[in-house]
């Protein structure tokens, strides 16, 4: 079947704009993460949803950062007055959620953010 | 604080040859280890995964090895091929976790030579 989705693939953006990456998990996974990745680094967690509510947002940077799921399937990662800093590939995965806190974990292709 | 790192940034072996890819975590409740690829401009690939109730555990042309005694992860590839060339992370998930929110390492590059 499908595996994880996420759009756009790139987004260019301004200093100080706000913008929304999508993902769209596995049919049926009911575990969604969001991970930041910088250049040569490994992903950094952001936010885990199980089902429509966001179990773990501990990752979150700050408040300019927030993640929505409203039908427990595609979410949503928000972010305000973008930042320079805020440049890096923003991963979403999701599990199927019937095996407890710890099973695999599918990435999708990533969406590269660059705020200019 | 809690890390998984790895040891080497880079390694480079000929097409045919066994690569050996470590990582040392420094958490003694991680219970959940796994490996992923990624190549350029993807997202990371699931490869393996063992549990710290195991030692070692066998896929296909991959092998991990778990020694909890001193934190040490070890990802061996059979007969390393072109198409293996990517980035590799080691990654753990404490038992202690609210999710199963994943701590990645820094990642080891691994470029086959043919």
């Amino acid at each position: 079947g499908a595996g994880v989705s996420q759009t756009p693939s790139n987004k260019v953006t301004e200093k100080g704009k706000y913008v929304e990456l999508r993902c769209d998990p596995i049919s049926g996974h009911t575990a969604l993460y969001w991970y930041r990745q910088s250049l040569g680094q490994g992903p950094e967690f952001l936010i885990y949803f199980q089902g429509t509510g966001a179990a773990d947002d501990s990752g979150l940077p700050n408040d300019r950062f927030f993640a929505v799921r409203p039908e427990g399937s595609v979410s949503t990662l928000k972010i305000q007055r973008t930042e320079r800093g805020d440049s890096a590939v923003y991963l979403c995965a999701s599990s199927s959620g019937l095996a407890g806190l710890q099973e695999t974990q599918y990435f999708g292709p990533g969406t590269r953010l660059l705020v200019l | 604080g809690e890390s998984v790192g790895l040891h080497l940034p880079t390694l480079s072996v000929q097409e045919g040859d066994n690569s050996i890819i470590n990582c040392a975590y420094s958490n003694s409740a991680s219970d959940y280890f796994i490996w992923y690829k990624q190549e350029s401009g993807k997202g990371p690939q699931f490869i393996i995964d063992i549990r710290s109730n195991m030692d070692k555990r066998q896929g296909q042309r991959v092998t991990v090895l778990l020694n909890k005694t001193v934190k040490h992860l070890s990802l061996q590839i059979a007969a390393t091929q072109p198409g293996d060339s990517a980035v590799y992370f080691c990654a753990e998930n404490p038992i202690y976790n609210q999710g199963g929110k994943l701590i990645f390492g820094q990642g080891t590059e691994l470029s086959v030579k043919p």
